[in-house]
């Protein structure tokens, strides 16, 4: 599976967008970009995948770039409970496998 | 739907002692994956086990080991414990094919080893 390189930490103001990026220079055509969290002291969260195109759900939207190098999470109105380490992943989908490699993530600081 | 269930959440032991933690993955969820978290070293894979075989394994000593049994319920045991085992136990589970990609993580078991 493919490193990937995230800031160590963000800070974003309430009901703000925040933006946090994620560098995968070495992926290959056939691995995923996926998205943890982890609000302290309980278990990481899925939050988003995707392939090469840009991708939404009710939690966050995923824009990948063209040439698949990096992509940046967006939680379009960041709250208080937004705070927590972002995990930026890559990996092969339908792989049959239940290993993830985390990096140290991006700890994300929602402030009042 | 119930999540993972991890018991227990917090316990204590010495070095020396032996622990074994349960993980009760989602219903109809057949693999099992188990992480280790410290302040240190994060997020690391430990195994993963899918019908009651192990299916990967990652860089811990042997003194890590698992088991699945048939209902998908999952147990991992570190024996002959030292300071550095004390660190929060994650069990994830997941669908066979992976489709999504989606791991759903307990709550996990916070161990201290004095």
């Amino acid at each position: 599976d493919a490193k990937t390189t995230q800031p160590t930490s963000m800070d974003c103001a309430e009901g703000r967008a925040a933006n946090l990026p994620c560098n995968h220079s070495t992926i290959s055509g056939n691995e995923y970009v996926y998205w943890y969290r982890q609000i302290h002291s309980q278990g990481p969260q899925y939050i988003i995948h995707g392939l090469k195109n840009n991708e939404t759900n009710e939690m966050a939207s995923l824009i990948i770039t063209e040439d698949r190098k990096s992509s940046t999470l967006i939680l379009p109105h960041a709250t208080l409970r937004d705070t927590a380490v972002y995990y930026c992943i890559v990996r092969v989908a339908g792989s049959n496998t239940g290993k993830l490699i985390f990096g140290q993530g991006t700890t994300l600081q929602v402030k009042p | 739907k119930a999540g993972v269930t991890q018991t227990p959440r917090y316990l204590i032991k010495t070095r020396g002692q032996q622990v074994t933690l349960s993980c009760s993955p989602i219903s109809g969820h057949r693999s099992v994956s188990w992480y280790q978290q410290t302040p240190g070293q994060g997020l690391q894979f430990l195994f993963e086990y899918f019908s009651e075989t192990q299916r990967n394994k990652g860089n811990f000593p042997g003194r890590f080991s698992g088991r699945q049994f048939s209902n998908s319920r999952s147990e991992m045991n570190v024996s002959t414990l030292e300071l550095g085992d004390s660190a929060l136990y994650l069990c994830a589970s997941g669908q066979n094919q992976y489709i999504t990609g989606e791991l759903f993580f307990g709550e996990g078991s916070r161990l201290t080893v004095l």
